[in-house]
């Protein structure tokens, strides 16, 4: 089964770049939509964007400005740039697997333990 | 951008209850809305996809419905690992969560 695990810094300073790589094992990584979601502490999700094997990307409207994402389909991985950021970017970063069932509907169906990324100097 | 409004923030139950949470969305969205649980420092885990599908391993306790713009998650028998927050999240143009839910102790 498909298995998903984030990586990267804990801590990141403000004005900096938050980067982030989730790899992919148990399953392809040239199929479905790869995923990020993010979670402020006892807060709600946010979507940020994805990213499929042919390089084409969806962001969210508020975050696009700042986010860049990219696929490696070599290490089975993909990854997650955030510039600039600030302590509102404080969170627990979740990369997820997205598909599409029936009649189109889109859902996360796999999804990554998490990441806390704590932006402070 | 569609606005995801839960109902209830919370609530209280016992194990056995019945309990119903509600997803309202800003527009139209078909039957592009899902469902997920989280527990507490756990990643989301999806419940229903396309408005009313049961995920595959999901008990059968789990239902929902709706299209358009109301949505519903129904526990018919809230059992003790239901305790959770529940998630509304559309799909119909890029994405949004709802609020949450949490369902807690009675």
């Amino acid at each position: 089964q498909v298995h998903l695990q984030e990586s990267g810094p804990g801590l990141v300073k403000p004005s900096e770049t938050l980067s982030l790589t989730c790899t992919v094992s148990g399953g392809s990584i040239t199929t479905y939509y790869w995923s990020w979601i993010r979670q402020p502490a006892g807060k709600g999700l946010e979507y940020i964007g994805r990213i499929y094997i042919s390089g084409s990307t969806n962001y969210n409207p508020s975050l696009k400005s700042r986010v860049t994402m990219s696929l490696d389909t070599s290490k089975t991985q993909f990854s997650l740039n955030l510039s600039s950021v600030t302590a509102a970017d404080t969170a627990v970063y979740y990369c997820a697997r997205e598909r599409v069932g029936v009649a189109g509907n889109w859902h996360f169906d796999v999804w990554g333990r998490g990441s806390l990324v704590t932006v402070s100097s | 951008d569609i606005q995801m409004t839960q109902s209830p923030s919370s609530l209280s139950a016992s194990v056995g209850d019945r309990v119903t949470i509600t997803c309202r969305a800003s527009q139209n969205i078909n039957n592009y809305l899902n469902w997920y649980q989280q527990k507490p420092g756990k990643a989301p885990k999806l419940l229903i996809f396309a408005a009313s599908s049961l995920q595959s391993g999901v008990p059968s306790r789990f239902s929902a419905s709706g299209s358009g713009t109301d949505f519903s998650l129904t526990i018919s028998s809230l059992q003790p690992e239901d305790f959770a927050t529940y998630y509304c999240q559309q799909s119909y143009s890029s994405r949004t969560f709802g609020q949450g839910t949490q369902v807690e102790v009675k």
